[in-house]
């Protein structure tokens, strides 16, 4: 099956700076890559996403890109905020799946 | 669009009786539901995949008959969690997905924080 590293576990920026999250997935067939925010006892919610037939997608502070040939996905805050912190998962899914596969998550603490 | 409501968002139950979870999707049908386990401080686990009007898909590991999933229309699937112990105390969370085709990606409910006394 499916299994997506994320690193890394924790990271602390200062405000302003950027905040990079790494993922790898291991299955070739994989050609969606959501990314989501999670606030302490709350849903997560899907921030930004990825098809592989994109290798780049940006929203406003946010951006994503993709490199299929060796299998790994970034997450990219800029201009960071308090208001950022939360926890942030990338997941993956197969196109012919149904399950999204989570990373392990990364615990961003924006310092102002 | 694509709202997903999930309730109760908070329970607490002694241990050995059955709690029942339920995720609906508000404004859309959701012919595949899911359900998540969180411990604290870590990922979202996939108990099992709902499909409505057949059997649910159970991951590796996760017992069937403690945590039975019923989806028997597009808007609802329910989590029981049977005989329940302090150990099954977790946050649960579903998500669902709307049929092939539709321009909507996995939405997540609210979740249950499940505390077994």
């Amino acid at each position: 099956g499916e299994n997506v590293e994320q690193h890394p576990s924790t990271l602390s920026v200062q405000e302003g700076d950027s905040a990079v999250i790494k993922c790898t997935y291991s299955d070739s067939a994989s050609n969606y890559f959501p990314w989501y925010k999670q606030e302490l006892g709350k849903r997560p919610q899907l921030i930004i996403d990825i098809r592989s037939n994109v290798g780049e997608k940006k929203d406003q502070r946010i951006a994503v890109t993709l490199n299929k040939t060796a299998k790994h996905f970034s997450l990219h805050i800029t201009e960071t905020q308090p208001e950022d912190s939360a926890v942030y998962f990338c997941a993956a899914l197969k196109a012919a799946g149904n399950k999204l596969t989570f990373g392990g998550g990364t615990r961003v603490l924006v310092k102002p | 669009g694509a709202v997903v409501s999930q309730h109760p968002s908070r329970v607490i139950c002694k241990s050995g009786t059955s709690v029942k979870i339920e995720c609906r999707s508000l404004d859309f049908q959701a012919t595949t539901m899911f359900w998540y386990r969180q411990f604290p401080k870590q990922s979202l686990m996939l108990m099992a995949t709902s499909n409505e009007g057949s059997k649910a898909t159970y991951e590796q590991g996760v017992e069937k008959d403690k945590f039975l999933i019923n989806h028997a229309s597009l808007t609802l699937s329910t989590l029981t969690v049977t005989s329940a112990h302090p150990e099954d105390s977790s946050f649960y969370i579903c998500s669902a997905r709307g049929p092939r085709g539709a321009n909507y990606g996995y939405t997540f409910g609210s979740g249950t924080r499940l505390t077994v006394v």
